[in-house]
This record gives C-alpha cells, structure tokens and sequence, in this order.
C-alpha cells in the first residue's frame, strides 16, 4: 500500500526560525509536492519535485524552500517563519511519467505548523 | 490562469436523501480528481476522470466528468452519515498529457444529519 509518511503531525516554532518540514514516501515515486492547507481557500501548490536534485515553484513559492536530495525524501523549509505561514502543510506524491497518468497523487496526513 | 470552484461550500443533507456537488473549472483540462478528507485526516483518492463523459461509481458516490463544459459532478445517492466529510475536486492544469500540477477547489463540507 502507498505510504506518504510526514515527520511530526503537529510542530509550534517561533517568528524567524528557520522550520524544516520533512515527507518520505516508500512508493519509488518520481514526483513529490507540497501544499498549505487553509480554510477557505483549499489546497494551493508552493513546490514539487518531478527527479532528484530537482525542484519547481507552485502557485505560492514565497518564503519557502526545498530540498530532495534523496529520491523518497523531500523537505519543505521555512527560512524565517513569520505567523502567516501558520497552516496545515500536507506532502503528497505521485508516479506520473513511469507510472501512468491515471493514478491520483498520494498524500501525507500532514503537519499542523504554528508560528508564534 | 485556472479557477476551481465547488459549490455548495457546505452542504447540511439528511440520511437517505440525494444531492450534487458541482465542480467548475475556468481552462481546458480533461484530468480531474475528486478527493475526500475526514477531520484531521489525509486525503483519500475517490476518483481519477480522464476523459470527456467519464463516469466512474464508488458505493453512493458517482463522479462524472464534461470537458466541454468544464464541469465535474459528485452525486451521492441515498446519504448516510459515513459520506460526513469534505469533497474536494482538483483539476490538472494541463492539457493532452498529464502536468499533475493539481488546482484544488475550496471543497464542499458535507454533514448528513440522521
């Protein structure tokens, strides 16, 4: 069964620390992506990762970082969190090109991030 | 730049009845996913529709998909208080080959009173 695990489901960090977020899947998957949840406003894309090393912005990249240095692994990182950035994040991953596309992404069950 | 809508936003039914959740979207795509979410949980793949007049049933839940009309539907049939979730439909932003690069709508709150 697919396995998007994320590290802590919920995390509290201090205004201008540097906060990682981090997302390991076990389906050999290609393409991983993280999103912020927030009422109202859905699900909205900050970056995706479709090969190791490699990284593209979402709709709402500001502020954040990534890295995936590893293909199970990727992490999300807040260079200086601010109190906007309090929000459910979610990973998600996907085996798009090597799979087929017919399959839906997969997701974490997400980390729960307040910024103080 | 592709919008996704959903409405209603919140949706209160009783046990047994039906209705509709309506997914627009503002740009050509023929990739749509619907996902379900419980409380303080992930989200569920419920349905992958791929191509105009796809139409795919789970249980009470039947999603469709019309691409010239840029409109997906949820219909739930005879409700009852396990489908108590949030619906979210998401669309890819590409066109004749998957991007996977997913818009997601605000998601539709569905309570089913008993």
């Amino acid at each position: 069964d697919v396995k998007v695990t994320q590290s802590s489901r919920y995390l509290v960090k201090r205004t201008g620390e540097k906060v990682f977020l981090e997302c390991v899947q076990d389906m050999d998957h290609e393409n991983m992506f993280w999103y912020r949840q927030d009422p109202g406003l859905g699900l909205r894309l900050i970056y995706f990762s479709y090969d190791v090393k490699m990284k593209e912005k979402g709709d709402i990249p500001e502020g954040y970082s990534v890295s995936r240095e590893k293909k199970e692994r990727f992490s999300l990182i807040l260079e200086s969190a601010s109190t906007n950035q309090t929000s459910m994040y979610l990973c998600a991953s996907w085996n798009g090109r090597s799979g087929g596309s017919n399959q839906p992404q997969h997701f974490g069950d997400g980390t729960r991030l307040s910024i103080l | 730049e592709l919008k996704v809508e959903q409405n209603p936003l919140f949706l209160s039914m009783q046990e047994g009845k039906n209705y509709t959740i309506y997914c627009n979207y503002s740009t050509t795509s023929d990739r749509l996913y619907w996902y379900r979410q419980d409380p303080g949980k992930s989200l569920e793949s419920l349905f992958v529709l791929l191509s105009n007049g796809a139409v795919k049933q789970e249980g009470r839940l039947m999603a469709s998909l019309d691409t010239k009309a840029r409109l997906s539907t949820l219909h739930i049939t005879a409700a009852v208080h396990d489908l108590s979730a949030t619906y979210f439909c998401a669309v890819d932003s590409g066109y004749g080959g998957a991007t996977n690069k997913l818009i997601f709508g605000t998601g539709t709150l569905l309570a089913v009173q008993p």
